[in-house]
């Protein structure tokens, strides 16, 4: 089992809805949470984080966190073709003190 | 303020040969760390430095070797090149070490032939 698990994609929606991208991670004791955002042919950059379960927002994004379920998903309402990138989901376990990520979700927002 | 600085931006190396790759952080941060990333393994941890000791090593060979200096700017080298280690190598800055954000440089496209 791979320790944080993404749906590769790629991942349609249209102009103005709303795209759900969703994370896994194995470990229980993951303490951090991240979401990057990775241009074609750029590095990542860090558009998200969050530390206790519940809902994040920061503007059209907002990250969920799920520990029971070992799950982090980040929602971003009013997609437009500017959000088309991966997005990576990054977990920190303080047990391996090291942020590993998943593979990452592509995401295609159509016109 | 500026971001984290990666030199080279790009290197052609011919099998057998010897790299190394320089990661300038972000002004402040003490933690560097450094990854490698392919189109079929995604982003994979090399190590970690704060405060010029190794505080943290993935699964890769010992070819891959890393140090930091006094004003926590780090070095990567990859000695005796392979084929398998052409890759996107990004480095990546933080103010602590731990569960902190990183803040990723543009990084250094190796190629080897």
């Amino acid at each position: 089992q791979k320790e944080v698990e993404q749906n590769s994609g790629p991942l349609s929606v249209p102009e103005g809805a709303i795209a759900s991208l969703n994370c896994t991670y194995s470990d229980r004791g993951s303490q951090s949470f991240f979401w990057y955002r990775q241009y074609s042919g750029k590095s990542p950059e860090l558009i998200m984080s969050i530390y206790s379960n519940g809902d994040k927002e920061d503007g059209r994004f907002t990250a969920q966190l799920n520990k029971a379920s070992q799950y982090v998903s980040l929602l971003i309402r009013d997609s437009q073709p500017s959000d088309s990138a991966t997005y990576l989901c990054a977990v920190f376990t303080g047990g391996g003190n090291k942020l590993t990520f998943g593979t990452g979700t592509q995401l295609k927002v159509e016109l | 303020k500026a971001g984290v600085t990666q030199t080279p931006r790009y290197l052609i190396k011919t099998r057998g040969q010897q790299v190394t790759l320089s990661c300038s952080p972000i002004s402040g941060h003490r933690s560097v760390s450094w990854y490698q990333q392919t189109p079929g393994q995604g982003l994979q941890f090399l190590f970690e430095y704060f405060s010029e000791t190794q505080r943290n090593k993935g699964n890769f060979p010992g070819r891959f070797s890393g140090r930091q200096f006094s004003n926590s700017r780090s070095e990567m080298n990859v000695s005796t090149l392979e084929l398998g280690d052409s890759a996107l190598y990004l480095c990546a800055s933080s103010w602590t070490e731990g569960a902190s954000a990183l803040h990723f440089g543009n990084g250094t496209r190796l190629t080897v032939t």
